[in-house]
């Protein structure tokens, strides 16, 4: 139980496109969402919070014009990385934070992460 | 100084090892403390998750903290191979804030 899936698993587009990175959490729902970007060898570093109906938080030195963040529903967010560049190439992974009930409520359920290849 | 040091390693160890993975950090706010195991390419999955000082064990993994110190620790028991990939600390603040606060990850590599 308490799976997070992220589509897709990898892309690759060209320089000046936008991207859309879906986290759906599966068999619970989660006021909260969390996107993360991981350079390699380097840890996860938080990129924004992601309440349901409200708008993201983002963390400093992240831009929200670029980033966009849409959390629609208790089980959908949706980040869409708008005119790509080669330095925005990294691994995204998404969690999940469940609403108390099934799954403890402190953890945050991690997707597998998308990787993304700007060329 | 950064709020979580973590030593990437890389750490290579022959199967049946003891290992020993450490977190330290600054701020004494950090009241929850967890250790994620990722395979390569893949999401992190929680491994261990503590609150107060002390050991708390889970099979052949052991996670201790030690508050005064600002240290935390991750053994692994009679490792195998499938215990080869990087594991990150993680640590969050009490109430508020849900953020987590990652560690640089160690990679540990176990030879059979």
């Amino acid at each position: 139980g308490a799976v997070v899936s992220q589509h897709p698993s990898w892309v690759i587009c060209k320089s000046g496109t936008s991207v859309k990175i879906e986290c759906r959490s599966l068999d619970f729902q989660a006021t909260t969402m969390f996107w993360y970007r991981q350079f390699p060898k380097q840890s996860l570093m938080l990129m924004a919070t992601s309440n349901e109906g409200s708008k993201a938080t983002y963390e400093q030195g992240v831009e929200k014009d670029k980033f966009l963040i849409n959390h629609a529903s208790l089980t959908l967010s949706t980040l869409t990385v708008t005119s790509a560049h080669p330095e925005d190439s990294s691994f995204y992974i998404c969690s999940a934070r469940p609403l108390a009930g099934r799954f403890d409520s402190y953890e945050q359920y991690f997707g597998p992460g998308t990787r993304l290849t700007v060329t | 100084q950064k709020e979580v040091e973590q030593d990437p390693g890389p750490l290579s160890v022959p199967e049946g090892a003891i290992v020993s993975l450490n977190c330290t950090y600054s701020n004494s706010a950090f009241q929850y403390f967890m250790w994620y195991r990722q395979y390569s390419r893949k999401g992190p999955e929680l491994l261990m998750y503590t609150y107060s000082s002390g050991n708390k064990e889970d099979g052949r993994f052991t996670a201790q903290v030690d508050k005064s110190s600002k240290y935390i620790s991750l053994f692994i028991r009679d490792s195998q191979p499938s215990d080869s990939a990087t594991y990150l600390c993680a640590l969050h603040t009490q109430g508020g804030s849900e953020k987590l606060v990652f560690g640089k990850g160690t990679k540990l590599t176990v030879n059979p």
